[in-house]
């Protein structure tokens, strides 16, 4: 079965600065996806990026990016020039092309520091 | 994207009633979901509402505690039964687009005494 793991359980950043949060995971499929969600403390789960297996270019959206390593199975996320706003809690997540099932890390906790 | 609503967006309910929560998606959509999330968890797969036809749910979740509906493509209802304290949780419809977007609907946070 496919696992997600994140290592990270809380991290912290100085306002405007960078932050990277750790994600990995565990699959023998070749095509899949792979997201990162932020869930601040109104509990809406909100889609901050995507990334498709087959794409050897790491995606984009503004001020985050990720590091996709295929063999390493490493997804990390980069947020650059940290706001206030950017405070939640972070799920990486992985899905199958095939699978319904959306499997998601536990979580890690970012603190944005004025 | 697309706009979800959920209602109620919390109750509290007694042990042993049911409570029956609402997923309205503002287009039609394919594929939606509900998922589950305990207290400091990350989410879980509940089951796939399928349109017309019963529900398709992962292990360790049944349809007599967990019955689910959906009606139409843009409309489905998650029913918590016969609940006990360990059912209290964030549960939250997901919904997700042909090109494999997947967007989740504010959550309803539920507490059982």
């Amino acid at each position: 079965a496919q696992t997600v793991t994140q290592s990270q359980p809380e991290m912290s950043v100085q306002e405007a600065e960078t932050v990277t949060l750790s994600c990995t995971y565990d699959t023998s499929e070749s095509d899949y996806y792979l997201f990162w969600y932020k869930q601040p403390p109104s509990r809406q789960m909100i889609l901050v990026i995507r990334q498709e297996a087959y794409k050897q270019q790491n995606a984009t959206e503004n001020r985050f990016s990720v590091n996709f390593q295929k063999a390493a199975k490493s997804f990390s996320l980069k947020i650059s020039d940290s706001q206030l706003g950017d405070a939640a809690m972070y799920f990486c997540a992985y899905r199958s092309a095939g699978n319904n099932d959306m499997r998601f890390g536990a979580g890690t906790r970012l603190t944005v520091k004025p | 994207s697309a706009v979800i609503s959920q209602k109620p967006s919390r109750d509290i309910c007694q042990r042993g009633t049911s409570l029956t929560i609402q997923c309205q998606v503002d287009s039609q959509v394919t594929m939606m979901f509900w998922y589950r999330q305990q207290p400091g968890q990350s989410l879980t797969l509940i089951a796939t509402a399928n349109q017309g036809s019963e529900a398709t749910y992962e292990s360790g979740f049944v349809i007599d505690k967990f019955p689910i509906s959906r009606p139409n493509l843009t409309f489905s209802t998650l029913t918590v039964s016969n609940m006990s304290p360990e059912d209290s949780s964030i549960y939250l419809c997901s919904v997700r687009w042909v090109l494999g977007e997947q967007f989740f609907g504010p959550g309803t946070r539920l507490t059982v005494l």
